[in-house]
């Protein structure tokens, strides 16, 4: 079955800087790749979403490309704030499929 | 706008005992997930219903029961809590089953 890899694990950034979060998945099916974000004592959130016929999406400061060629998707945060510290998890599902299978997370933490 | 509640929201068993957790949606939505949330592993899929009394294994199920009995809510049974184990257990819906899942704040299982 699917599976969704996040890269890196971890990482912390200074406030006002750029983050890159990469995710792989390896089932050549999937189509639709939604994102979500876990805050400190929070419930996941739906952040931004692509389909496998699109490059790119954006929204305020998320940017999300796709590489369907090499099953890679890529999460850009740009001017972090505080508000940003959380788990993001990126997540695929075929155009057969029902549930949503999760990436391993990555932890960002923001630092004033 | 509708909510999901998790109960308990902890959770302590002994080795070996049956436990049930409990999860209520009023946003009158189709499909329900229930995914376990181990530190580095991301969420993992236990189980799915797309409607009343249905129910989908996931990659984990083993070890797991499930029950859809209404709409509204779905719950989960550990059949042997295994000893020194620590999970939050996560309870999702969606309308139908391609859309934006809504999480519930989890349960935190805690074995001794």
């Amino acid at each position: 079955g699917e599976q969704v890899e996040q890269l890196p694990s971890s990482l912390i950034v200074q406030e006002g800087a750029s983050v890159l979060i990469n995710c792989s998945y390896t089932d050549s099916a999937s189509v639709y790749f939604p994102w979500y974000k876990q805050e400190p004592g929070k419930r996941l959130q739906f952040i931004i979403d692509i389909r496998s016929n699109m490059e790119r999406k954006q929204t305020q400061r998320l940017t999300l490309l796709f590489d369907k060629k090499t099953k890679h998707l890529s999460l850009h945060i740009t001017a972090t704030q505080p508000g940003d510290s959380a788990i993001y998890f990126c997540s695929a599902r075929d155009q057969g499929g029902r549930a949503l299978i999760f990436g391993t997370g990555t932890t960002v933490s923001v630092s004033p | 706008g509708g909510i999901i509640t998790q109960t308990p929201k902890f959770l302590i068993g002994q080795e070996g005992q049956k436990l049930t957790l409990k999860c209520q949606q009023n946003f009158n939505h189709d499909t329900m997930y229930w995914y376990r949330q181990d530190s580095g592993k991301g969420l993992r899929l236990i189980y799915y219903s797309i409607t009343e009394n249905d129910l989908q294994k996931g990659d984990l199920s083993e070890g797991y029961d499930a029950s859809r009995e209404k709409k509204s809510s779905f719950s989960l049974t550990v059949t042997s809590a295994q000893k020194n184990e620590m999970a939050v257990f996560l309870c999702a819906s969606s309308i139908g089953d391609q859309n934006t899942l809504y999480f519930g704040a989890g349960t935190r299982l805690s074995v001794l």
